[in-house]
């Protein structure tokens, strides 16, 4: 059982680059979610997924893009890095009926934009 | 909306001291609460949770107690040690999104020999 995995784990771009980051899972969670990690900001969530075809943005949502056209996978797209998306990049995912249990996260992507 | 606020970092202990991180949180529906600790160079891991008032979450010798009456969740461990030495996140969850976790900023903590 591998839970949520992303990839890749490291990636440096140059500004105006396109790039799209992975998740999966093979839990069957209805729920996904991108989540980015900056410096004395905690995690912020940058966009979410409750099911296949359904997504909603975040807090943070510009500048990303995602769809959901499986349940197991909810890849989150830069179209056009800038330095300001140099971040560490969570997916997180949770089962409908687990509304009070924790989310699993993956490892993360820690992006470089040059 | 929705917020979490953890007291400001880092912080720094001897080992076997106590340790005390504050978090607080804003009184909006039936929050869940979740401590959430990241050691170097991983991903986020589930320390502890609790998921109505008075529950108290333990792991690994932490514990929070979820205190309605004051917002609070804060995080105890009575004898730290030089392995928990990581930034701890504390988070809720709950209200119209089951799913949306808003975190606090994160507290580093570092703890010496």
């Amino acid at each position: 059982n591998a839970g949520v995995t992303q990839t890749p784990k490291f990636q440096v771009l140059k500004t105006g680059q396109s790039m799209t980051l992975q998740c999966a899972q093979d839990m069957n969670h209805e729920y996904m979610s991108w989540y980015r990690q900056d410096p004395g900001m905690g995690l912020r969530l940058i966009h979410y997924s409750v099911g296949a075809g359904i997504t909603d943005q975040g807090e943070v949502p510009n500048g990303y893009n995602v769809s959901r056209s499986t349940t197991e996978d909810f890849p989150l797209r830069l179209l056009s890095a800038a330095p300001s998306q140099t971040s560490v990049y969570f997916c997180a995912s949770l089962g409908q009926t687990m509304r009070n249990q924790p989310q699993h996260f993956g490892d993360g992507t820690r992006l470089s934009i040059l | 909306g929705d917020s979490v606020t953890q007291m400001e970092g880092p912080v720094t202990l001897s080992e076997e001291a106590f340790l005390t991180i504050n978090c607080t949180y804003t009184a909006t529906g039936y929050p869940s609460l979740f401590w959430y600790v990241q050691y170097p160079g991983e991903g986020l891991q589930l320390l502890l949770k609790a998921t109505k008032a008075d529950d108290k979450g333990s792991n690994k010798g932490f514990e929070a107690t979820y205190r309605k009456e004051t917002t609070s969740f804060h995080l105890e461990k009575g004898s730290v040690q030089v392995s928990d030495s990581a930034v701890y996140f504390c988070a809720r969850a709950g209200g119209t999104s089951y799913g949306k976790l808003t975190f606090g900023q994160g507290t580093i903590l570092t703890v010496h020999p």
